[in-house]
């Protein structure tokens, strides 16, 4: 499975963009990417994802580099709620059964 | 209605007891997870079923035992687990297999504690 390298922790201020990076330099061409978040004592919760283009929706934007071996989550104004911990994951999508979750970013939200 | 259920929030038992892990959705999903959650630890997959079929054991121990009675249950048997299961034990739940990445649902997780 392709492995994913994030920032072990971000800290934000409320109403201030943040920037999620990740590394992904073995993706394959059948590598979607995938981005989860997983709140105190909550289970994992779907972001968003893709596969060559950027995409938008309603919780944030993902941006995918050209070459495909990074992408950066954005969140466009972060909230005390957005504070958890961002899992950026690879889901090949002809075994899309697994999410392999890497280490992910602790993002702390200072008011 | 999105939501998975898991019963119960928290499970305390001796290394002898069995008991089992209950989970619940009702989004029509043919397919069902569990993982498990160590302390400041990302999820590991442990069990994948796909219309009420095992489809993956990640080499689970077999004092893990899972089973789907239908298709909006899932539930975990537990037998003779030693202190390092504990852990919180995730139910997920997605749409049908094939090469579609549909997300999955996460459950909040049911805490066990082994002594």
């Amino acid at each position: 499975d392709a492995k994913t390298t994030q920032p072990n922790s971000m800290e934000s201020n409320e109403e201030e963009p943040v920037h999620l990076p990740c590394n992904h330099s073995t993706i394959s061409g059948t590598d979607y990417i995938h981005w989860y978040r997983q709140l105190p004592s909550q289970g994992p919760e779907y972001v968003i994802h893709g596969l060559t283009s950027n995409v938008n929706n309603r919780m944030a934007s993902l941006a995918i580099a050209e070459d495909r071996k990074s992408s950066t989550l954005i969140l466009h104004r972060a909230t005390l709620r957005d504070a958890a911990v961002y899992y950026c994951i690879l889901r090949d999508f002809r075994n899309t059964d697994k999410l392999i979750f890497g280490t992910g970013t602790r993002l702390q939200v200072f008011p | 209605d999105t939501e998975v259920t898991q019963t119960p929030k928290h499970l305390v038992m001796g290394m002898t007891n069995k008991k089992s892990l209950k989970c619940e959705q009702h989004m029509g999903h043919r397919a069902m997870y569990w993982y498990k959650q160590k302390a400041k630890k990302p999820p590991e997959l442990m069990f994948v079923y796909s219309y009420e079929k095992l489809s993956i054991n990640e080499s689970v121990p077999s004092r893990f035992s899972p089973e789907c009675p239908n298709s909006s249950l899932l539930n975990l048997h537990l037998h003779a687990l030693q202190p390092e299961d504990s852990a919180l034990y995730l139910c997920a739940s997605s749409q049908d297999r094939g090469n579609r990445p549909y997300e999955q649902y996460f459950g909040p997780g049911t805490r066990l504690t082994v002594t």
